[in-house]
């Protein structure tokens, strides 16, 4: 049974440019969740998605957007990269969006931006 | 500011001592989480609480959630090295399904 799995493991950018980063949740999962990770930090919500719609968005700007395909997978894009979005970027799957429900992280994709 | 505090933020041990690490907020949570990090991966979940005042135990490990939902502690029996990451308390707010992540406690446990 695959877990969470993300592309590119290792991703380096330059400033202005755009990314894009991808997710497959844990099979039967159907709500797929994208945290930043900073050097020493706790990851940071950036937003969820269910039923193909973006449900909840934490405090990240209109740069960060994204996706989720019928099958359930997900995409995070980045536009006009700025030094500060160098981090860890988590992909983190779960069963129907509720409060509580646990999190099937995949081991992130190392985004750094020159 | 950080929504969930926790400390300590590093913690070095010897083998078969004991720890715990805590978790403050001034914020009431639906449930909080603990999870693991090792470095190259991603977080592992390893408990949810969800009473005020509840106590989980996993083996050497023991975590309680504060009776005002506010706070949490992980206590952890005779550290092993294996023990070593990155500890993260998470908490739910209201109904929301978005976890807002603490500070983090890096553990590490020597022989």
């Amino acid at each position: 049974d695959a877990g969470v799995t993300q592309s590119p493991t290792h991703l380096i950018k330059t400033r202005g440019q755009q990314v894009t980063l991808r997710c497959s949740p844990k099979s039967g999962h159907d709500t797929v969740s994208w945290y930043q990770q900073a050097l020493g930090q706790g990851p940071q919500f950036i937003f969820q998605y269910y039923e193909e719609e973006e449900r909840q968005r934490g405090n990240f700007p209109d740069r960060f957007s994204g996706h989720q395909f019928p099958n359930y997978s997900s995409e995070l894009n980045v536009n006009a990269l700025l030094l500060g979005d160098s981090a860890l970027y988590l992909c983190a799957s779960s069963l129907v969006a509720r409060h509580g429900s646990p999190l099937h992280f995949g081991n992130g994709t190392r985004l750094t931006v020159t | 500011t950080q929504l969930l505090e926790q400390s300590p933020q590093f913690l070095s041990i010897q083998e078969g001592e004991n720890l715990t690490v805590y978790c403050n907020s001034s914020s009431v949570f639906s449930s909080l989480q603990w999870y693991r990090q090792e470095p190259g991966e991603g977080p592992v979940l390893l408990v949810t609480v969800v009473t005020g005042g509840e106590v989980k135990k996993l083996k050497r490990l023991t975590f309680q959630f504060g009776d005002a939902r506010k706070d949490s502690s992980l206590h952890i029996t005779a550290a092993q090295p294996g023990d070593t990451g990155l500890y993260l308390c998470a908490g739910a707010l209201g109904t929301a399904s978005k976890l807002t992540f603490g500070t983090g406690t890096r553990l590490q446990v020597t022989l």
